[in-house]
């Protein structure tokens, strides 16, 4: 699925560095979502954003901080990363949170030095 | 919470031959896709089939929602289809969330 960006492709940070991950999507959908994954697992649910609002935040660490300035696009905020949060995060689009599929980017390949 | 469960975790196969791939889930569901996730990592719709069936060229899916399975179908496999399959369900009432069986490893051999 091409039809939702994220930059960067690829980070390598230090664990006292601040950076943010950005996902585009110009289809008009009003929900999005950020996953986690984690080599030879299957992606988890962090968190889920509908209509700008954030509704679901599956227990996830204050050192990732989401942010959905409008609706096309979705923010990963991290800080003071840990060796172990190393993993590909992936974002995803539906039409809303009833009306799926819902259309993944090809994710940021993250790693924390 | 709703488990997902996929079969076989792993299969090779010769390039051309046939493979049924397997999602059982253990309640009923609003969502049900198919993803192919290649090896550079790009997770890849292949349907959205929470119910009957689905065909796209070589692939096609069937949900029998009543009995909680889905499965996915390759025929005539190239190099290509390598990767790993993934089923993932979801529920309204879960607000949108996707809930990832463990996959399928596919290797086709040349």
């Amino acid at each position: 699925d091409t039809e939702v960006t994220q930059t960067p492709k690829h980070l390598v940070m230090g664990m006292t560095n601040k950076k943010s991950l950005k996902c585009e999507q110009h289809m008009g959908h009003r929900a999005m979502y950020w996953y986690k994954q984690k080599a030879k697992k299957p992606p988890e649910l962090m968190f889920v954003y509908s209509y700008e609002k954030l509704s679901i935040n599956e227990s996830v660490p204050s050192r990732f901080s989401p942010e959905c300035p409008n609706s096309s696009l979705l923010n990963l905020h991290l800080h003071a990363l840990q060796p172990e949060d190393s993993a590909l995060y992936l974002c995803a689009s539906s039409q809303d949170v009833y009306d799926q599929p819902q259309h993944f980017g090809d994710g940021t390949r993250l790693s924390i030095l | 919470g709703i488990q997902v469960e996929q079969s076989p975790p792993d299969l090779i196969l010769q390039e051309g031959a046939n493979s049924t791939l397997r999602c059982n889930f253990s309640d009923s569901v609003n969502n049900l896709q198919w993803f192919h996730q290649n090896p550079w990592g790009q997770l890849i719709n292949l349907f959205y089939i929470p119910s009957g069936t689905k065909q796209n060229g070589r692939l096609s899916a069937t949900t029998v929602a009543t009995e909680r399975y889905s499965l996915l179908y390759i025929s005539s496999s190239q190099t290509t289809d390598s990767g790993v399959y993934f089923c993932a369900v979801g529920l309204y009432n879960q607000g949108g969330k996707l809930i990832f069986g463990q996959g399928t490893e596919l290797s086709v051999k040349p």
